[in-house]
């Protein structure tokens, strides 16, 4: 079946400007990740969509990061004003949710590559 | 945010060698995951483990959940070009039901 898709792949952006980035989990899976990884370092946790619960915002690095889940599926994670430091692949996952099975993996999707001039 | 202690940054080796990488943090965890990732894509489990002590092999990958609770280790036997990538520990800190705390990343490459 299809795996997590992102989109676009890259984005270009000028400073200052707003962005959208796109992800589609795995069909099923209603718990679903954003995590920001920078050039050489690992992944940063930024935030947490399970169900219809209240969303884990606690790595979300300022004000101007925000995202949504709607209907469940489909995630969009939204930079405000972008800054030069937002450069980053901006990474999505999804998991069957906590409780199913105890494993939880995470599966992700190829991310977007967004590079802030 | 927090992330850990992963260890080599990076490293070559020859074609059929074995190859070794730990993490470890200054926390206890309950879950250790091991990724791997390939230019231009997102990080693919290879190894989950869940119990203090516990040895678990895919193919020619061995991983261990340090009795500790706070490292893991794992190892590539014969190692082979498609080896090469970014090889990611992960874990999720005791208390933590969602969020994955991902290690700096240890950089594999393979020589023939």
């Amino acid at each position: 079946g299809a795996g997590v898709s992102q989109s676009p792949s890259n984005k270009v952006t000028e400073k200052g400007k707003d962005v959208e980035l796109r992800c589609d989990p795995i069909s099923g899976h209603t718990a679903l990740y954003w995590y920001r990884q920078s050039l050489g370092q690992g992944l940063e946790f930024l935030i947490y969509f399970q169900g219809n619960s209240a969303p884990d915002k606690s790595g979300l690095p300022s004000d101007r990061f925000s995202a949504e889940r709607t209907g469940g599926s489909v995630s969009t994670l939204t930079i405000q004003r972008t800054q030069q430091e937002d450069s980053a692949v901006y990474l999505c996952a999804s998991s069957l949710g906590i409780g199913r099975g105890g494993t939880d993996t995470q599966y992700f999707g190829p991310g977007t590559r967004l590079t802030v001039l | 945010g927090q992330q850990l202690n992963q260890s080599p940054q990076s490293m070559f080796i020859q074609e059929g060698e074995d190859v070794s990488m730990n993490c470890t943090s200054s926390s206890i965890f309950n879950t250790w995951l091991w990724y791997k990732q390939d230019p231009g894509e997102g990080p693919v489990l290879l190894i989950a483990l869940y119990k203090a002590g516990e040895l678990t092999s895919n193919g020619r990958l061995t991983a261990q959940f340090g009795i500790t609770r706070k490292d893991s280790f794992l190892n590539i036997s014969a190692s082979i070009p498609s080896d090469v990538g970014i090889y990611f520990c992960a874990g999720r800190p005791t208390g933590t039901a969602s969020k994955l705390t991902f290690g700096t990343g240890t950089r594999l490459q393979v020589t023939l």
